[in-house]
């Protein structure tokens, strides 16, 4: 069974230009989520997606990110226009699990992220 | 204020050894706790969960959660030098809206050597 894919696995743009993303989440994944991880500090969460719908977008850190989910398949993360500090690793992750609570032992299944690189 | 704390390490052990790796969190409604481990290049993968208090034993793999003291710890018992990663401490909080989102602490480099 394929894993969680993402393209481009490295990027480099100049500051201002834009570039997407891609995430293919693990066939019947209901669940995907975008994460980053710039220099030096933790990943953290930018949203999460049921099927098509934003279950959670409360990590975008400005409206520069715009992610896409269309028909509940693959997703999209585009940055217009990059800036400097966009530069970090993006994850992709899908999960089957929708149970919330604290019996809540989904596992996540991440992609080996996508680096971008803003100059 | 981080939420989520980890020694950054780098730990190094011999091999054969016992690796502790250890791990505070902020917010006592966090409810949910997962240690992942990440190879160079490689994406994180899940080794193991916890989410009551006391040990968790998988193999060679033991996951300890104190809450009252907001701690999570991961033991690593007969270290190889294949378990050389980054061990990445993560948590969830109850009464998010996300069930998937999950808070990461910085991650602790492991190195076993022979």
């Amino acid at each position: 069974e394929a894993g969680v894919t993402q393209f481009p696995s490295h990027s480099v743009i100049e500051k201002g230009q834009t570039v997407t993303l891609r995430c293919d989440p693990i066939s019947g994944h209901d669940n995907l989520y975008w994460y980053r991880r710039v220099m030096g500090k933790e990943i953290k969460f930018l949203l999460h997606f049921v099927k098509e719908s934003k279950q959670d977008e409360s990590g975008m850190p400005n409206n520069r990110f715009l992610a896409e989910r269309t028909g509940g398949t693959y997703s999209t993360l585009k940055v217009q226009p990059a800036e400097l500090e966009d530069s970090g690793v993006y994850f992709c992750a899908s999960s089957q699990d929708t149970l919330a609570g604290v019996a809540n032992t989904g596992e996540l299944f991440f992609g080996e992220g996508s680096r971008l690189t803003v100059l | 204020q981080k939420e989520v704390e980890q020694n950054s390490g780098p730990l190094s052990v011999p091999e054969g050894a016992i690796a502790s790796l250890n791990c505070t969190y902020s917010d006592r409604g966090s409810q949910s706790f997962f240690w992942y481990r990440q190879y160079s290049g490689k994406s994180p993968e899940l080794i193991m969960f916890i989410y009551s208090n006391g040990d968790k034993e998988d193999g060679r793999f033991t996951a300890q959660l104190n809450k009252a003291s907001q701690y999570v710890s991961l033991l690593i018992r007969d270290s190889q030098p294949s378990d050389s990663a980054t061990y990445l401490c993560a948590v969830i909080y109850a009464g998010g809206t996300s069930y998937g989102k999950l808070t990461f602490g910085q991650g602790t480099i492991l190195t076993v050597h022979p």
